[in-house]
């Protein structure tokens, strides 16, 4: 039971470089969630998914795009890197029901640095 | 103002002391409340949830008043390994979305 994983653990791009981040959790949540993590800001949410085939914007959705193709994995995409998307990138999956108490459980984070 | 706000500290605590921090929210309509710990280049974990009634958990305290907007985490008979960054965390129930607190960093030093 790996919990909550994420790849890459790191990497660098170059400005107006795309990439995807991978998340993939095997406790069966149905709720998924990706953070984005910087100095004095705690984590801010950037998407998140309430089911397999479903997703919504969260407080800083612009730059970035996500898809739930599949109930254990959860992609973000970055069309076209800029230096602020430089940060630690973290995701989350929980699963309600519990009543509003759900804990989440996150990743281990993926630093990306945007040059 | 932010959502959930919190005094970054850091708490510099003689180990074996007792430490106590709050965090403000904003929105009188949060639901749920957590505190979660996070350690340097880590991902946060959960600490513990936070009930009307304060609750306990070993050496940690956690209350909440609704009147006045604030969580508290007290921590009793420092560890060094308490060392760590607590977050603040407040659940509106909208599709369950947490909002973060900035932290509280908390040094325990021998």
């Amino acid at each position: 039971n790996a919990g909550v994983t994420q790849t890459p653990k790191f990497r660098v791009l170059k400005t107006g470089q795309s990439m995807t981040l991978l998340c993939a959790q095997d406790m069966n949540h149905e709720y998924m969630y990706w953070y984005r993590q910087d100095p004095g800001m705690g984590l801010r949410l950037i998407h998140y998914s309430v089911g397999e085939g479903t997703t919504a914007k969260g407080e800083v959705p612009d730059g970035y795009n996500v898809s739930r193709l599949k109930k254990q994995n959860f992609l973000l995409g970055l069309e076209s890197a800029a230096p602020s998307q430089t940060s630690v990138y973290f995701c989350a999956s929980s699963n309600p029901g519990q009543g509003a108490r759900d804990t989440q459980y996150f990743g281990p984070g993926t630093r990306l640095t945007v040059l | 103002r932010k959502e959930v706000e919190q005094d970054p500290g850091p708490f510099n605590v003689p180990e074996g002391a007792t430490v106590a921090f709050n965090c403000t929210y904003s929105n009188s309509a949060s639901q749920s409340f957590f505190w979660y710990r996070q350690d340097c280049r880590k991902e946060p974990k959960l600490l513990m949830s936070v009930y009307s009634s304060g609750n306990e958990d070993g050496r940690f305290t956690a209350q909440l008043n609704r009147a006045s907007q604030y969580i508290s985490l007290l921590i009793r008979d420092s560890k060094l390994s308490d060392s760590a960054t607590y977050l603040c965390v407040v659940n509106k129930a909208a599709g369950n979305k947490l909002t973060f607190g900035g932290g509280t960093r908390v040094l325990v030093k021998p």
